[in-house]
């Protein structure tokens, strides 16, 4: 079985653009959860949907969204990127997004310059 | 908010030590995960944890929910066990809805 796939795995933008990063979870997993980790520093929780709706939201600005399809792939976008959202996005899927065992993608990388 | 601590920050050990990383937080939590991280960004989930203690081969996991500490042990530490070890906790308020708060990780090198 494929685990948490994560595209695409490098990315480098400029400041004010957009960027959408793609995360599929481990079939039969209905929860994904995203996270942004600065070099040097834990991750940080940014949205966590189930089912296709948002159950949490981290303390990030508007200009992040996210959402989550009917196979339970998702998608987190980021707008007018700034230099200080470089940083590796990581993505987690788990059965239901209770206390439960996450399993994580590699991450994508993410250079704003 | 959780604030979860970690130490030590950085930890070099010979190879065959036993190794203890610590994990503080300051409020009560539905959970918590040790993870693992390898140099490249991959996370792997080591455990998860609500009482008690939980052993995986080498790794052996403890938390004392009054005290809001958890323990992780590696013995007979080897180098491939070199890794950033990061303690994560889910808060009390249910599901998913506040996420996990991380600790900033304990660099662990085990040298031969």
């Amino acid at each position: 079985d494929a685990g948490v796939t994560q595209s695409p795995t490098h990315l480098i933008k400029t400041r004010g653009q957009h960027v959408t990063l793609r995360c599929s979870p481990i079939s039969g997993h209905k929860s994904v959860s995203w996270y942004q980790q600065v070099l040097g520093q834990g991750p940080q929780f940014i949205f966590q949907y189930y089912e296709k709706e948002e159950r949490g939201r981290g303390n990030f600005p508007d200009r992040f969204s996210a959402r989550q399809f009917p196979n339970y792939s998702s998608e987190l976008n980021v707008n007018a990127l700034l230099l200080g959202d470089s940083a590796l996005y990581l993505c987690a899927s788990s059965l239901t997004g209770y206390t439960e065992k996450l399993f994580f993608g590699s991450g994508t990388q993410l250079s704003v310059l | 908010k959780n604030e979860v601590e970690q130490s030590p920050q950085n930890l070099t050990a010979q190879e065959g030590e036993f190794i203890t990383i610590n994990c503080s937080y300051s409020v009560g939590i539905s959970a918590l995960h040790w993870l693992q991280q390898h140099p490249g960004g991959g996370i792997v989930s080591l455990f998860m944890l609500s009482s008690g203690k939980k052993k995986h081969g080498r790794l052996i996991a403890t938390i004392n929910i009054q005290e809001k500490h958890s323990s992780l042990h590696i013995t007979a530490s080897h180098p491939r066990d070199s890794a950033v070890y990061i303690c994560a906790v889910r808060g009390r308020s249910g599901g998913g809805a506040d996420g996990l708060t991380f600790g900033k990780g304990t660099h662990l090198i085990i040298q031969p």
